[in-house]
């Protein structure tokens, strides 16, 4: 089996600052995910890779930069934090195609103060 | 787009009650659908898949049908258990070429004992 490792865990940062959470993957998969976690609203998509040095937006692009420059590595960056901003981050990996499942680290959750 | 619908935010049981928690889609494509269930403090894990129409996907007790004429795909359980308390996600993925995920808003269960 492989695992998805993301880090921090907790992120406190101040508002306008940015902030970079990091993905790491050993299931050899070509695709990742970044996902945003908030209540009541589910899991929406921020930006995903099919591939080393590929980037595809999602709904939640916007204030948010990603960079994929290793197969086995995903990282997101919050370009400018809004205060009280308060959510997590879900990283995932999958193979290609449409039955493939996705595979979820544990989240980094973000405070911003 | 695509979209996942759920309807439940939240339901709340008692040990033994049946389960229905209802997904409804719309999808370009021909999609597979999935359900994830997330414990606290964890990332979303699958439950099951299906990909054809008709098709039943089953796990740990739950249970649900891909029905592409009502476009649903909604989780049932017949006797639910404090151990099923969780947030449980429908998903959707469409054809090869396109890797996005769309989740609904999730369904927070709580089981009282």
């Amino acid at each position: 089996g492989g695992i998805i490792t993301q880090t921090p865990k907790f992120l406190i940062g101040q508002e306008g600052q940015k902030l970079t959470l990091k993905c790491q993957q050993n299931f050899n998969h070509d695709t990742m995910y970044w996902y945003r976690q908030d209540s009541g609203k589910g899991l929406r998509l921020i930006y995903y890779s099919i591939t080393e040095n590929d980037l595809q937006k999602g709904d939640l692009s916007e204030g948010y930069d990603a960079s994929r420059e290793k197969k086995s590595s995903f990282s997101l960056t919050v370009t400018s934090a809004q205060k009280n901003e308060m959510a997590v981050f879900l990283c995932a990996s999958s193979i290609s195609g449409p039955t493939g499942q996705l595979y979820f680290g544990e989240g980094s959750k973000l405070t911003v103060l | 787009g695509d979209s996942v619908t759920q309807t439940e935010g939240q339901v709340a049981l008692s040990e033994e009650d049946f389960l229905t928690i209802h997904c409804n889609y719309s999808a370009s494509g021909y999609p597979t659908l999935f359900w994830y269930v997330q414990y606290p403090g964890e990332g979303p894990q699958l439950l099951f898949r299906a990909s054809r129409d008709k098709e039943k996907g089953s796990s740990r007790g739950f249970e649900a049908t891909y029905d592409k004429g009502t476009t649903s795909f909604h989780l049932r359980k017949a006797s639910v258990q404090e151990s099923d308390s969780a947030v449980y996600y429908c998903a959707l993925r469409v054809n090869y070429g396109n890797e996005k995920i769309t989740f609904g808003a999730g369904t927070k269960l709580t089981i009282k004992p």
